[in-house]
This record gives C-alpha cells, sequence and structure tokens, in this order.
C-alpha cells in the first residue's frame, strides 16, 4: 500500500530564510505527488503536483518541489519565506496502485515564520 | 479548477444527534470523496461516493455511523450519526478535476468544523 512520510511535524524558519519541507512516499507503481497547503480555518488548497515529466516542478507562492525517484523523495522548498507562509503543509500521494483517486496523506507539517 | 461549497461551515452538536454536511459543487463529477481531519491529524479517506451507486468505505468507517447520499453529479451529503465527541473534527469533501475522473488533482471544499459536546 502507499504511504507518505512528512519528516518534522513542526518546522520554524526566519523570515527570508530558506523553506524546506520534507516528504518521502511509498508506492510499488510510478507515483503522482502532491503538497497542498491549510491555512488556519481553512480547507486545503493544491500547491503543486508532479504527474509525469519534468521532476522539478512549480507551484503557486514561490514553491517548487522535486521528484527524486531515487530516494523516494518529494521535498517542498521556497527559497525565501515570507510571514503569510505560516500554515500546515500536507504531502500527498494518489493511489493509483489500488486503482482509486483517493488520496494517501502524510501527517502534515506545520510551518511557523519568525519575523 | 472546481468550486466547492459545503454546508454547515461549522457547528456545534450534542452527543447522540447526527449532523448532516451538504457538499455541492459547480460542475458534474463522477467521484466525490468525504474526509476526515481530527484536531492535529492529518486526512483521512471516510469513503468515495459515485453517483448512482452505494458509496465505497475506507477500512473503520461504516455506512451506519457515515451514510452518505448522492443523488446527481453535482451534490452529496455525509451524515455523522449518534455523535460522539470523538467525532469532533473537521470532514472535507473533494473532487477529482475532471468529470470522468481519472485525473491527478483533487480539489477540496471548506470543510465543515464539527464540535460535539
Amino acid at each position: 500500500a502507499q504511504s507518505v512520510t512528512q519528516l518534522g511535524s513542526h518546522v520554524s524558519v526566519s523570515e527570508g530564510a530558506l523553506v524546506l519541507l520534507r516528504c518521502n512516499y511509498s508506492s510499488s507503481v510510478p507515483p503522482y505527488l502532491f503538497w497542498y497547503v491549510q491555512y488556519p480555518n481553512q480547507g486545503l488548497q493544491l500547491l503543486l503536483k508532479y504527474t509525469t515529466g519534468a521532476t522539478l516542478v512549480k507551484g503557486i507562492n514561490g514553491f517548487e518541489a522535486e521528484f527524486k525517484k531515487s530516494e523516494t523523495s518529494f521535498h517542498l522548498t521556497k527559497p525565501s519565506a515570507h510571514m503569510s507562509d505560516a500554515a500546515e503543509y500536507f504531502c500527498a500521494v494518489s493511489d493509483r496502485e489500488g486503482g482509486s483517486e483517493k488520496l494517501v496523506f502524510g501527517k502534515g507539517t506545520k510551518l511557523t515564520v519568525n519575523p | 479548477s472546481a468550486v466547492i461549497s459545503q454546508k454547515p461551515s461549522r457547528d456545534i452538536c450534542q452527543r447522540g444527534t447526527s449532523l448532516t454536511i451538504q457538499c455541492q459543487v459547480d460542475s458534474q463529477v463522477t467521484m466525490m470523496f468525504w474526509y476526515r481531519q481530527q484536531p492535529g491529524q492529518s486526512l483521512t479517506l471516510i469513503a468515495t461516493a459515485n453517483q448512482g451507486s452505494e458509496a465505497t468505505y475506507e477500512s473503520g468507517f461504516v455506512i451506519d455511523k457515515f451514510p452518505i447520499s448522492r443523488p446527481n453529479l453535482t451534490f452529496s451529503t455525509l451524515t455523522v450519526s449518534n455523535l460522539s465527541p470523538e467525532d469532533s473534527s473537521i470532514y472535507l469533501c473533494s473532487v477529482p478535476s475532471s468529470l470522468a475522473g481519472g485525473t491527478d488533482t483533487q480539489y477540496f471544499g471548506p470543510g465543515t468544523r464539527l464540535t460535539v459536546l
């Protein structure tokens, strides 16, 4: 079964610093991978996704992620953190093994940005 | 992307009662998903709702507790029955990004925040 592991339930960075949120996945088939962001008291918003093609994908708000098959990773980065980036971030993999459309989520990483 | 609305946005309910959550999409979709997000936790899929057939429930979730309706291609309801404080969560519906499903992106509604006293 597919699974997602997010290393670090809480990450704290200073404004302007690099943001790195880690995600590793387990899948026996080529994965579809996603990052979602959840701002306080809001639903989930898609940040970016990887399906096929270019392994470095760019998303909204300056975020990007790189699919590394050899490392089974899909880490999320942003060169310079902004206060508005403070939120919870979820990595997810599509259940292609099971042939369904459902998503399997990691436990989430809460990002704090300090002034 | 699909525009998804949920009602109610939040509710406070008494133990033993039920709450029905509505999910409305601005386009026709084959599949709709219902997720639960318990406090401080990630999202867990409750069930997949297909129009014209019974919902498919994930392990640990049963129809008696979480009955689902899917009367047409733009609407679904999730009922959380016989509420207990452990049901206090955010409930979210989501849809794939195209009518036929089989695509690579899901869009989420804003969620319904349920508190059970």
